[in-house]
């Protein structure tokens, strides 16, 4: 089974900022894919970056960047220049392919960013 | 394109009615979901479908049901609503479940009384 951890519930971060967002996951695969979803307050589930195990070169996003530590199940966002369009709630999500791949989320972290 | 719809947006129920949360999309994806979202607790998986004609369950099925007759429409029913069934749900579609991106409706928030 897939689990996925985001211990932070809450994070807050000045505009023009970088800010972390930490996740762990656990899988005995090795073939998976992992992203970070944006929910702002319309509710609106928007995908903010996508990661595919087997690179090891991090994904780029204009502002939006991953730290992918396969060895160490560890998957961060590093959000830089924070903007108040920023502030949201962020999942964690975790893909295993297979005849039964089921997409696991993190139980999220909200993002305020103070102007 | 209109990507993944649903309707109704909001919806309130007694407790014993049923109702049918309605998700279609026109991307002509195969693979199509269904979460629930409740405070705290992420978005968790309550039924799953790889193509018209195949349907599997998720994490949460109790008390849902869904069918996939067509590639576009993905209805999710619940069959006799509780309250522990209030939530936000929200429907998504995908190319693939092999870690393609999931593309996702605009949720329905239900409350059951």
């Amino acid at each position: 089974a897939q689990t996925v951890t985001q211990s932070q519930p809450e994070m807050s971060v000045q505009e023009a900022e970088t800010v972390t967002l930490s996740c762990t996951y656990d899988t005995s695969e090795s073939d998976y894919y992992l992203f970070w979803y944006k929910q702002p307050p319309s509710r609106q589930m928007i995908l903010v970056i996508r990661q595919e195990a087997y690179k090891q070169q991090n994904a780029t996003e204009n502002r939006f960047s991953v730290n992918f530590q396969k060895a160490a199940k560890s998957f961060s966002l590093k959000i830089s220049d924070s903007q108040l369009g920023d502030a949201a709630m962020y999942f964690c999500a975790l893909d295993v392919p297979g005849a039964n791949s089921k997409l696991t989320f993190g139980k999220g972290i909200t993002l305020s960013v103070r102007p | 394109n209109a990507g993944v719809t649903q309707t109704p947006k909001f919806q309130v129920l007694k407790t014993g009615q049923s109702m049918t949360l309605q998700c279609a999309q026109d991307m002509n994806h195969e693979y199509m979901s269904w979460y629930r979202q409740d405070p705290g607790m992420g978005l968790r998986l309550i039924h799953y479908s790889v193509g018209a004609g195949i349907t599997d369950q998720g994490e949460v099925p109790n008390g849902y049901n869904v069918s996939r007759s067509t590639t576009e429409d993905f209805p999710l029913r619940l069959l006799s609503a509780a309250p522990s069934q209030t939530s936000v749900y929200f429907c998504a579609s995908s190319y693939s479940n092999q870690g393609n991106e999931q593309f996702f409706g605009p949720g329905t928030r239900l409350t059951v009384l």
